[in-house]
């Protein structure tokens, strides 16, 4: 059990355009949900927090009018790149919490985003 | 949160006992310890988590000493396919709480 799925594996758009990632939980429903940037050889930055119903919580230096997070149901959050440029080219994670005092995060297999 | 210290890489030979340790000195009460591994261009995968003493599964044990300020996770047998990064974590078990991932241990297994 704990299977979470993004969607789209990997996306190529042009600069300027907008992307939507989507991060399902597929067998539990997932209380809280994150999302994280990693970029080429480095280590997993988390970008935001999003409960189910409720605006997501920000990490300091994260526009959050640039990457809009939705968490609309307790299975599926989506991240959107907004006005994206290549500078936003990189692995985006996502990962859900089932809550309820179990902390363990379990991860989607990432989204490559390219900005041509 | 607390901070991690890993080493950067170690390397291994197939059918060897790997153990990786990982630092946590101002690891609080209520933490817990995950350790995640990490293939490229892949989510990292849950492989073990515990609050003291010594944790075992399928694939791993973690062994914690006493007073908690460091961890060990420990590989048997490792093969090829082990080689991955390995992140060590520790954040309380709240449901809402983030991780901050460290820059982890890259592993690599040789024949």
């Amino acid at each position: 059990g704990a299977v979470v799925s993004q969607h789209p594996s990997w996306v190529i758009c042009k600069s300027g355009t907008s992307v939507k990632i989507e991060c399902r939980s597929l067998d539990f429903q997932a209380t809280t949900m994150f999302w994280y940037r990693q970029f080429p050889k480095q280590s997993l930055m988390l970008m935001a927090t999003s409960n189910e119903g409720s605006k997501a919580t920000y990490e300091q230096g994260v526009e959050k009018d640039k990457f809009l997070i939705n968490h609309a149901s307790l299975t599926l959050s989506t991240l959107t790149v907004t006005s994206a440029h290549p500078e936003d080219s990189s692995f985006y994670i996502c990962s859900a919490s089932k809550g309820l005092g179990e902390d363990t995060q379990y991860f989607g297999p990432g989204t490559r985003l390219t900005v041509l | 949160l607390a901070k991690t210290t890993q080493p950067i890489s170690m390397d291994s030979y197939e059918g060897q006992e790997v153990n990786i340790t990982c630092s946590h000195n101002n690891i609080a009460t209520n933490d817990y310890i995950t350790w995640y591994q990490q293939f490229p261009s892949q989510g990292p995968r849950f492989i073990i988590q515990g609050y003291k003493t010594k944790v075992t599964n399928e694939v791993a044990s973690l062994f914690i000493p006493a007073d908690r300020k460091s961890s060990t996770l420990s590989l048997p047998r490792v093969s090829l396919s082990d080689t991955a990064v390995y992140y060590c974590l520790v954040g309380a078990p709240s449901g809402y709480s983030t991780l901050t991932f460290g820059k982890g241990t890259m592993l690599l297994v040789s024949p």
